[in-house]
């Protein structure tokens, strides 16, 4: 069975401040990696994902990932935050894009301070 | 208005009642999914739907049952085999080609009286 691992529960940083937030994962075949977002009182939603191609994948509001697969890795970076990246962060995999559904890490509550 | 609609927003059962969440869309997806939710745990997969008249347990089915009847609604029922059921429960829906994204219902909180 696939297993996410997400490595910080809690950040706290201030507004301008550089962004990186692990993923780890234990699957050794074909994945599909996903980074998921919550802000407060919204549902959740797509911020990027990767499934094959290059490895440093573009989302959306500035956050990039990096597919490194000798590390089983996937972290999120952003350069630069901004109060209202303000949110819970759910690092996502599926193996092999069949529909059995997603396997999500435990999450990461980012708080961004003024 | 496409999307996952999930009622009711609040839910509160009674010890030994069943309890059903309803999730239904309009996306014409074919899979769709229940997700539980707790503080600290992420969501966990509790069962998901390819099709029709067909669904699989995820990784923690027990004291849960579903239907998938239509293809636009996806019923959870919490029984009262579910020994802890207080959680935020998230239906979401997708094509069969996970490689696309999911698209989650603004979720349902469930507390037990």
């Amino acid at each position: 069975a696939q297993s996410v691992s997400q490595h910080n529960h809690h950040v706290i940083l201030s507004e301008a401040a550089s962004l990186e937030l692990g993923c780890n994962y234990s699957y050794g075949g074909t994945v599909n990696l996903f980074w998921y977002v919550q802000y407060p009182g919204q549902h959740l939603q797509l911020l990027l994902k990767y499934f094959s191609g290059d490895p440093l994948v573009k989302g959306i509001k500035g956050f990039e990932a990096e597919f490194i697969k000798s590390k089983f890795s996937f972290n999120l970076r952003k350069p630069s935050v901004q109060w209202s990246d303000t949110a819970e962060y759910f690092c996502a995999v599926n193996s092999g894009g069949g529909a059995d559904g997603l396997t999500f890490g435990k999450g990461t509550h980012l708080i961004i301070q003024p | 208005d496409g999307g996952i609609t999930q009622s009711p927003k609040y839910l509160f059962r009674k010890e030994g009642q069943n309890v059903t969440l309803s999730c239904e869309q309009n996306l014409n997806h074919d899979a769709m999914y229940w997700y539980r939710q707790d503080p600290g745990q992420g969501l966990r997969l509790i069962y998901y739907s390819q099709i029709v008249n067909d669904f699989q347990k995820g990784d923690i089915a027990e004291g849960y049952s579903v239907s998938r009847e239509k293809k636009e609604s996806f019923p959870l029922t919490v029984t009262s085999a579910q020994k802890n059921p207080t959680a935020f429960y998230l239906c979401a829906s997708g094509f069969r080609d996970l490689r696309e994204k999911l698209f989650f219902g603004s979720g349902t909180q469930l507390s037990v009286l």
